[in-house]
């Protein structure tokens, strides 16, 4: 079985400033790690995943995330928020031995970041 | 052009009723997938399709059945409709996911309400 959780209901954040949304994912054999962003009224977007090889992953829209194995965890950083970025914000897993491809995703992350 | 789209994009219908949501992708992917975000925007797979091929399908009503003509294509028929089936449907597709990361694209979503 394969799950994701997502901690925080809700982040904010200034403009200007660091922001983390935290994830941490449980998969029993090796995972594929996905963040995506859905705007209001609008469809999910790929952010960024991780497959294999460098920790450190860089995505869209300076978005970047670090695969940490020994924590199970994989969280969504940037460097500098924009008021732009607030959305909800959602990890997935995929365990790699799966034939399926399903993806299990967390419950969401609603980013807000403030002026 | 539009990767992945859905029909319709709202529908609002009475209970006991039948009803479709189609939906196309252009991206040659070979594998689509049904979600629903319900009100808490939590989402969750229904159903995935992989060269026509059901593969996925999860806890689902009877009354929710996808069909798939090919594989640039997965409808969603639903018979009966309940109060409780009002939720946003979206769609999505990407590569096959054995053996590859292949991230989704998703619909821009069919919001259901039953009255």
């Amino acid at each position: 079985a394969q799950s994701v959780a997502q901690p925080e209901d809700q982040v904010n954040v200034a403009e200007g400033n660091p922001l983390t949304v935290k994830c941490t994912y449980s998969v029993s054999g090796n995972p594929y790690l996905f963040w995506y962003v859905q705007y209001p009224n609008r469809g999910l977007q790929f952010l960024l995943k991780y497959i294999t090889g460098d920790n450190l992953v860089k995505g869209s829209y300076g978005f970047e995330a670090e695969f940490n194995k020994s924590q199970t965890s994989f969280h969504l950083k940037k460097p500098s928020a924009l008021v732009s970025d607030s959305a909800l914000y959602f990890c997935a897993v995929r365990d790699m031995g799966t034939n399926a491809g399903k993806s299990t995703f967390g419950d969401g992350t609603t980013l807000t970041v403030k002026p | 052009d539009t990767a992945v789209s859905q029909t319709p994009k709202y529908l609002v219908t009475q209970m006991g009723n039948d009803k479709s949501i189609k939906c196309e992708q252009n991206l040659g992917h070979d594998t689509m997938y049904w979600y629903k975000q319900d009100s808490k925007k939590f989402l969750k797979i229904m159903f995935s399709y992989n060269n026509k091929e059901l593969i996925i399908n999860e806890t689902v009503p009877n009354r929710f059945s996808p069909k798939s003509p090919d594989k640039a294509h997965l409808n969603l028929h639903i018979n009966s409709l309940e109060l409780g089936d009002s939720a946003v449907y979206f769609c999505a597709s990407s590569q096959k996911g054995t053996g590859k990361g292949a991230e989704a694209f998703f619909g821009q979503g069919t919001r259901l309400t039953v009255v």
